[in-house]
């Protein structure tokens, strides 16, 4: 069985500020993990995926993300915010296996930037 | 634009009623999967199609089904619905049934009354 943790339902930070949203991950197969963004009132975009090979993946919008199997945690994070980064993130876990692909998903966090 | 397009983009109805939601994958995806959103349940994992055949079951009840026709588009079928049902409801698709990144589209906000 595969599960996602996101700890904290709610960041604030300030613009310019270090932006870390956190996500732990549980996976009884190598895990495929990912980071997806959701604007208001539009669907998931793609931020960052890691399948196999380089643990630190880069995504877009200026964001990154590390995985760390010994301590099964995959967090997200920007050097600077920006305010259009304002958004729903959620972390997600993957992995080919008798349930198939399906992503699960965390419950997601709220970033709020102010300025 | 992810290239997965979802119709209708919202949908209001009243208890009891049936409603199709339709999903067009993007070109050349087999893989076509349905998420549901609520403020209680979060993103849920509905079910999964590749290339016409369900690959894939997740939280989906019973009184939903779906299925993926040849032209690889999918239709999600919700009957007597409840009031609970109310969600944003999201297809993605995939190139292939093993793992690939999925492309979300923008979905169907379900409103049942």
């Amino acid at each position: 069985a595969q599960s996602v943790t996101q700890l904290g339902s709610h960041v604030s930070v300030s613009e310019g500020a270090l932006v870390l949203l956190r996500c732990n991950y549980s996976s009884s197969v190598p895990p495929y993990l990912f980071w997806y963004v959701q604007y208001p009132n539009q669907g998931l975009q793609l931020l960052l995926k890691y399948t196999t090979g380089a643990t630190l993946v880069k995504g877009i919008n200026g964001f990154e993300a590390e995985f760390k199997k010994s301590e099964t945690s995959f967090h997200l994070t920007k050097p600077s915010a920006h305010m259009s980064d304002a958004a729903e993130y959620f972390c997600a876990v993957s992995g080919y296996n008798q349930a198939g692909t399906a992503l699960i998903f965390g419950k997601g966090t709220t970033l709020s930037v102010s300025s | 634009d992810s290239g997965v397009t979802q119709t209708p983009k919202h949908l209001i109805t009243a208890t009891g009623q049936r409603v199709t939601l339709r999903c067009s994958p993007r070109s050349g995806d087999l893989s076509v999967y349905w998420y549901q959103q609520s403020l209680d349940q979060g993103l849920q994992f509905l079910i999964q199609y590749y290339n016409g055949e369900e690959r894939a079951k997740g939280n989906i009840l019973e009184r939903f089904s779906a299925q993926q026709f040849p032209d690889l588009h999918s239709e999600l079928n919700l009957s007597s619905l409840e009031l609970g049902d109310s969600a944003l409801y999201f297809c993605a698709s995939s190139v292939s049934r093993t793992y690939n990144e999925q492309f979300f589209g923008p979905g169907t906000r379900l409103t049942v009354l």
